[in-house]
């Protein structure tokens, strides 16, 4: 099956830990995408990456990071830099390319709770 | 920077009735996208609108995107139960930022029997 997995599906840290969050697509898209979405509210752009070993700051980048090693995996760490992590988080891919229809595919998201 | 309004946040309707929720661009797009989340899921594309003045329709929905290219709707005619989600509309400004999407807020629907 083509898709995007993330894991886990809920994730629990103590305050001050970096966590990473895992985004993996076969879809063979070159563009990702981080989303944080909270509740009652639309999805904000964290980190997205058109190719691989490249990637640009969204709006609400402070506290994150990110690498784009390969072309099928995402990963996005929430430092302890980021004051209020606890959110859902999307990852998304889609095919990069003017002109072409961009959709974007999710995954199931991540629930993160830092306690 | 870019940002994109979309009302209204609630929207509670009787089964039957119809339901429209609207977006605005601050900046002109070169194309909108629309999303449907169910409670507890991931949000899923259902269109995407490049022209000025587009319409697009999906069985009881209808997609509208103005002349201006800085707005756009999504009508449900004769609403079910299966349509319960959140409507999110999503800019594209094109350009260097081609494939960089600004979501609205979304629209809760909820759907009474």
């Amino acid at each position: 099956d083509g898709g995007i997995t993330q894991s886990p599906k809920y994730l629990f840290r103590k305050e001050g830990q970096n966590v990473t969050l895992s985004c993996e697509q076969n879809l063979n898209h070159d563009a990702m995408y981080w989303y944080r979405q909270d509740p009652g509210q639309g999805l904000r752009l964290i980190y997205y990456s058109q190719i691989v070993n490249d990637f640009q700051k969204g709006d609400i980048a402070e506290g994150y990071s990110v690498s784009r090693e390969k072309k099928e995996s995402f990963p996005l760490t929430v430092t302890s830099a980021q004051k209020n992590p606890t959110a859902f988080y999307l990852c998304a891919s889609s095919i990069a390319g003017v002109g072409s229809y961009n959709e974007q595919f999710f995954g199931p998201g991540t629930r993160l709770t830092v306690l | 920077g870019q940002q994109v309004m979309q009302i209204p946040q609630y929207q509670h309707v009787q089964e039957g009735e119809d339901f429209t929720t609207y977006c605005n661009s601050s900046t002109t797009l070169s194309n909108i996208q629309w999303y449907k989340q169910r409670p507890g899921g991931h949000p899923v594309f259902l269109i995407q609108l490049v022209k000025s003045g587009e319409v697009k329709k999906q069985k009881r929905l209808t997609f509208q995107f103005g002349e201006a290219k800085k707005n756009s709707s999504l009508h449900i005619t004769a609403t079910q139960t299966t349509d319960v989600g959140t409507y999110f509309c999503a800019g594209d400004a094109g350009g260097t930022s081609y494939g960089k999407l600004t979501f609205g807020q979304g629209t809760i629907l909820t759907v009474h029997p």
